[in-house]
């Protein structure tokens, strides 16, 4: 089945704690993408890369790093998490500019 | 830059009335639109894109978007609602030059029995 697969589901963790958002998708996409979603401001783009070792900022970039080493994984780093990145993320993947974008279940990260 | 809005935050609409969910864009040039889906705690799900030419696309679970260069809206319609449309729905932009993708705030849709 073709699927983009976020883990975890949810995650609560402190201030300062990295960690690590895994995406994977078995779609061979060139296009992998994160979103964060928080309420009144819909979904904003933080990262999205184009291919393998191609990433660049989206536009809301600050706090967050992503690497792109295989074509199917693009996880979101958090070096330093703080309060302000409490939201929930999407992953999501395409064949490229101009599809359509498949996406994952979610990640509901609470930073305390 | 590329950029869309909707300007209404939520949509009320009894079962069984048309639904209309609006969205406008501000694009140079022709412009992809797109329509996504988000049913509770899920991810989001693609309805319908506009390319090029037939202004009424039609997409997923009977709904469609009438694109309008002239009034430069993007609205999602169908003609009769069903209470398990009740979801957020979100209009998304390409951005011209780069890769970047833009969605605007998202509408709730409430459909009552």
């Amino acid at each position: 089945e073709a699927q983009v697969t976020q883990n975890p589901r949810y995650l609560i963790t402190v201030t300062g704690k990295k960690l690590t958002v895994t995406c994977s998708q078995n779609m061979n996409h060139e296009y992998m993408s994160w979103y964060r979603q928080d309420p009144g401001l819909g979904l904003r783009q933080i990262y999205y890369s184009m291919n393998v070792e191609v990433t660049d900022k989206g536009d809301v970039p600050e706090g967050y790093k992503v690497s792109r080493k295989e074509k199917r994984n693009f996880p979101l780093i958090l070096e330093s998490p703080s309060p302000n990145q409490t939201s929930l993320y999407f992953c999501a993947s395409s064949r490229g500019r101009g599809e359509k974008l498949f996406f994952g279940s979610g990640t509901q990260l609470s930073v305390l | 830059a590329q950029s869309v809005a909707q300007p209404e935050d939520q949509v009320n609409v009894a079962e069984g009335n048309p639904l209309t969910v609006k969205c406008t864009y501000s694009v140079s040039g022709n412009p992809y639109l797109f329509w996504y889906v988000q049913y509770p705690n899920r991810g989001l799900q693609f309805l319908l894109k506009y390319i090029t030419g037939d202004n009424l696309v039609k997409g997923s679970y009977g709904f469609e978007a009438e694109f309008n260069k002239s009034q430069t809206s993007f609205h999602l319609k169908k003609p009769s609602a069903l209470v398990s449309d009740s979801a957020l729905y979100f209009c998304a932009v390409p951005h011209r030059g780069n890769n970047r993708l833009a969605f605007g705030k998202g509408n709730q849709v409430v459909v009552i029995p």
